[in-house]
């Protein structure tokens, strides 16, 4: 059971906009907390998508993005690609657990 | 850009300790949080701790009476044993380097991950 929820598989054909939700608590993100996505191509080790919410690093196209709101944080695709298909993993901090991920989230694209 | 590459061995039996160490290139220990994480077979992300430059560590707690980390600066290394292990603890077993501020905590650098089976 992961500390943070996300739905375990989401779908979207090619050029559509998906979402990925990731729901916490008054611990980690209710408390303030940045949120953080994470993408992990199969066979990969995960790579920093959005960080500190909103914030993409170098490289990341501009077809994703995240927000956060009370204790949810959602990822955003747009113009989905097939290359796009990975597991998408949340990320944030906990007063009592330190690092906390959620359980991931298969994206497929048909 | 910082490259970390993760080494050790790939079969551990039963009861024993689980032994991995993490060489950091291109960039200095100093200044940054290291980190241990994990993946089971199929399965999600699972922070096991880190270790600070200064050689401060803190552990997750669902595992910390069986973790030590340590950390060996002049070589930029750090490592991580896990004692008592199971086959619970089959994983590939990623580095990462932790970016810290007062309501961010990130890992923007990571190994590639070992894989490490527990199995008589």
């Amino acid at each position: 059971q992961s500390v943070l929820t996300q739905p375990p598989s989401v779908s979207g054909a090619p050029g559509q906009r998906v979402t990925i939700s990731c729901t916490g608590s008054a611990s980690n993100i209710g408390r303030g907390y940045d949120v953080q996505w994470y993408q992990q191509l199969p066979g990969k080790a995960p790579e920093l998508l959005i960080y500190e919410n909103n914030n993409r690093p170098s490289g990341v196209p501009d077809r994703f993005s995240g927000s956060k709101s009370g204790t949810t944080a959602s990822l955003a695709i747009t113009g989905l690609q097939t290359d796009d298909e990975a597991d998408y993993y949340c990320q944030s901090y906990d007063t009592r657990l330190n690092a906390v991920f959620g359980g991931g989230t298969k994206l497929t694209v048909l | 850009q910082v490259q970390l590459q993760e080494s050790g061995p790939g079969l551990v039996k039963p009861s024993e300790t689980l032994s991995l160490t993490c060489t950091v290139s291109d960039g200095s220990i100093s200044g940054h949080y290291w980190n241990w994480i994990r993946q089971p077979p199929g399965a999600g992300l699972e922070w096991i701790g880190y270790i600070h430059y200064t050689g401060t560590p803190n552990y997750n707690p669902s595992l910390a009476n069986r973790v030590t980390m340590s950390l060996d600066t002049p070589k930029n290394q750090f490592s991580l044993k896990l004692n008592s292990v199971t086959a619970a603890d089959t994983a590939v077993y990623y580095c990462a380097r932790a970016y810290s501020s007062t309501w961010s905590w990130y890992f923007d650098y990571w190994g590639q991950g070992a894989l490490v089976t527990v199995s008589s």
